[in-house]
This record gives C-alpha cells, sequence and structure tokens, in this order.
C-alpha cells in the first residue's frame, strides 16, 4: 500500500517560530499537496506541487510556503506561525494529475 | 468552478444500502466526480470517482446521471465502520503560467455525515 508519512501527529508551538511540517511518500508519486482542514469548512488546498522543486499557490497560500527539493518529500514552512493557523493539516500525494489523493493521518498544529 | 452540494447528515441501518446523493450542477465536460471518506482524526481515504460511466470497486459504487449535474455514492451493506463524513469533490483544471501542462485542485466541501445504525 501507498503510505503517506507525516512525521508528527500532535505539535505544539508558540507565536512567531518558524515551523516545518514534513510528508513523506514511499510510491513515487509525481503530485503532492498540503491542505488545511477546519470544522465548518472542510479541506482547504495551501499549496500543491507536480513535479520536484515545482510548486503552486491553492486556495490559501497566505502565510506558507512550500519546498520540494525530491520527489518523495513535501514540507510545508509556516514562517512566522500566528494563532489562526492551528489546524489541522493533511499531506497528499496521487500518482498522475486525475488519480485519486492518498491522504497521511494528518499534524493537528496548536499555535499558542 | 463547480462546486458540490451534500446533505449535512444521513443515517442508515447496519446491513442496508447507504446512499449519498451529491449535486453538481456546475460541472464541465473534463472534470471528475470523486468520493473520499474521513473517519473521526484519521486522513480522507479514496473511495471511487468517475466521469461519465457508473462505476464500481470493491468499495462502493458511484452512479452519476447522464446529464451529469448529480451523482450518487453507494455503499451496497454499510457496517457500522463506515460510519465517517463523505466528501464528494469535483477535480478542477488549472491553467498555469509555469512551464508545462495545466495542473489539477481538488476542493472539498463540508460533506455528508453518515452514521450507520446498529
Amino acid at each position: 500500500d501507498v503510505k503517506v508519512t507525516q512525521s508528527s501527529r500532535y505539535l505544539v508551538k508558540r507565536t512567531g517560530e518558524k515551523v516545518f511540517l514534513e510528508c513523506v511518500q514511499d510510491m513515487d508519486h509525481e503530485n503532492m499537496f498540503w491542505y488545511r482542514q477546519d470544522p465548518g469548512l472542510g479541506l482547504r488546498l495551501i499549496y500543491f506541487s507536480y513535479d520536484v522543486k515545482m510548486k503552486e499557490k491553492g486556495d490559501i497560500p497566505e502565510g506558507y510556503s512550500v519546498s520540494r527539493e525530491k520527489k518523495e518529500r513535501f514540507s510545508l514552512i509556516l514562517e512566522s506561525a500566528s494563532t489562526n493557523q492551528t489546524s489541522m493539516y493533511l499531506c497528499a500525494s496521487s500518482l498522475r494529475r486525475n488519480y485519486g489523493h492518498t491522504f497521511g493521518s494528518g499534524t493537528r498544529l496548536t499555535v499558542v | 468552478d463547480a462546486k458540490t452540494t451534500q446533505p449535512t447528515s444521513m443515517d442508515c441501518a447496519e446491513g442496508r444500502a447507504a446512499n449519498l446523493p451529491c449535486n453538481h450542477s456546475t460541472i464541465s465536460g473534463n472534470e471528475y466526480v470523486y468520493w473520499y471518506r474521513q473517519i473521526h482524526s484519521q486522513g480522507p481515504q479514496y473511495i471511487i470517482h468517475g466521469l461519465k460511466n457508473n462505476e464500481t470497486n470493491e468499495m462502493a459504487s458511484l452512479i452519476i446521471t447522464e446529464d451529469r449535474k448529480s451523482s450518487t455514492l453507494i455503499l451496497p451493506h454499510a457496517t457500522l465502520r463506515d460510519t465517517a463524513v463523505y466528501y464528494c469533490i469535483v477535480v478542477r483544471r488549472n491553467k498555469t503560467t509555469m512551464v508545462g501542462p495545466g495542473t489539477y485542485k481538488y476542493i472539498f466541501g463540508t460533506g455528508t455525515r453518515l452514521k450507520v445504525l446498529a
């Protein structure tokens, strides 16, 4: 089975800290995605990448950046964490562009 | 961009078929319908997808109307473990100014909370 692994299940950070969320997939998928999920808002796309070193903004990229130096790894960076970035963050990958996503288990980030 | 509309919640008796509707009346000809589900505190799980024809796999069946404006996900024999939030989404193609072909985006709504009752 394809595995998408997120480095942390729970994370607590202070306002203003730089935060790295790591995601690794083990099946050579082309596309990788970062979403955040908040009650009543569903999943919202932050950034995605369809190739190494390629990235595109999703619907809510403000306050975030990403890095994809290797095909299997896609990192989400919060340059200066704020309390409104407290959320569940989900990483996903897909083999090709119209294939289904495989999601990780999520990282619940709390910014205090 | 095609958006989807789903009922907020549904109940289904264990062992019966669960039929989850989804409206996507603004869907374009090259957009796919995907279904995912999310069990509490886990990441979403892919179920099935389709373009025009009905589809079936080991988890579910997907019925898409001829005009493609709506679809129904069918879980033929619901179990307690099927209790989850079910998302119907339409894959949106978005042209990019970067070199290379267009890329796809997924827009998730708030889903249907299915409760399977013993």
